[in-house]
């Protein structure tokens, strides 16, 4: 199975700033890599697909790249409902595997 | 609108069963591969299982495969998953996922989820 990997595992920001959460894989995925957010209680939400495709209505804060192994999601001036917790899934092979997540909190 | 609902969460005890459903709307269903990942609770994502649009393709996730049975009901636009020989850390949140294309993943869309609880 691939492993996914996150980091870091939990981030203090504040509104305004802009941070980088880092997903990597343990082979070759090309860029079959999606990111998600999740807020308490809720399903997650689709943001990133594809490595850098920005899903449908989701703001262009978000931002993802990457490719092979290591990918990026980046948000760009944190507003307070970005405040959540964000994974990272390969869509490379059975199983679609997660990354533990990274709880993004404001400091 | 696309709606997922999913039903059949419960108290079950240690090695007993359960029937998850999923009734899907807003969508040609049978056009779309569906899928089912849980969260235990406090915890990450993690992603269950699989079925193609029409039914013959499944994967699993080692931690449920022999134990979980993927099924789909296109004439009712109903993702099943049937859950065996259920144990302590199968309790979580299980939410049914609709990917965005025609292919596997991503989950575009998903379910309100729905609570299973094995203890004794």
């Amino acid at each position: 199975d691939i492993q996914m990997t996150q980091s870091p595992s939990s981030l203090s920001a504040s509104v305004g700033d802009r941070v980088t959460i880092t997903c990597r894989a343990s082979q070759s995925i090309s860029s079959y890599l999606n990111w998600y957010q999740q807020k308490p209680g809720k399903a997650p939400k689709l943001l990133i697909y594809a490595a850098s495709s920005l899903q449908s209505a989701v703001p262009s804060k978000f931002s993802g790249g990457g490719s092979g192994t290591d990918f990026t999601l980046t948000i760009n001036s944190l507003q307070p409902e970005d405040f959540a917790t964000y994974y990272c899934q390969q869509s490379s092979t059975t199983p679609y595997t997660f990354g533990q997540g990274t709880k993004l909190e404001i400091k | 609108e696309v709606q997922l609902v999913e039903s059949g969460g419960g108290l079950v005890q240690p090695g007993g069963s359960l029937r998850l459903s999923c009734a899907a709307s807003g969508f040609t269903f049978n056009n779309y591969a569906m899928s089912w990942v849980r969260q235990a609770p406090g915890k990450g994502l993690e992603w269950v299982s699989a079925i193609s649009g029409r039914g013959g393709s499944t994967y699993y996730a080692d931690s449920v495969k022999g134990r979980f049975t993927i099924s789909r009901d296109n004439s009712k636009n109903t993702l099943y998953v049937q859950m065996n020989s259920l144990r302590a850390e199968d309790t979580a949140v299980y939410y049914c996922a609709k990917p965005l294309s025609s292919s596997w993943t991503p989950y575009d869309y998903w379910g309100q989820g729905t609570l299973v609880t094995v203890s004794s």
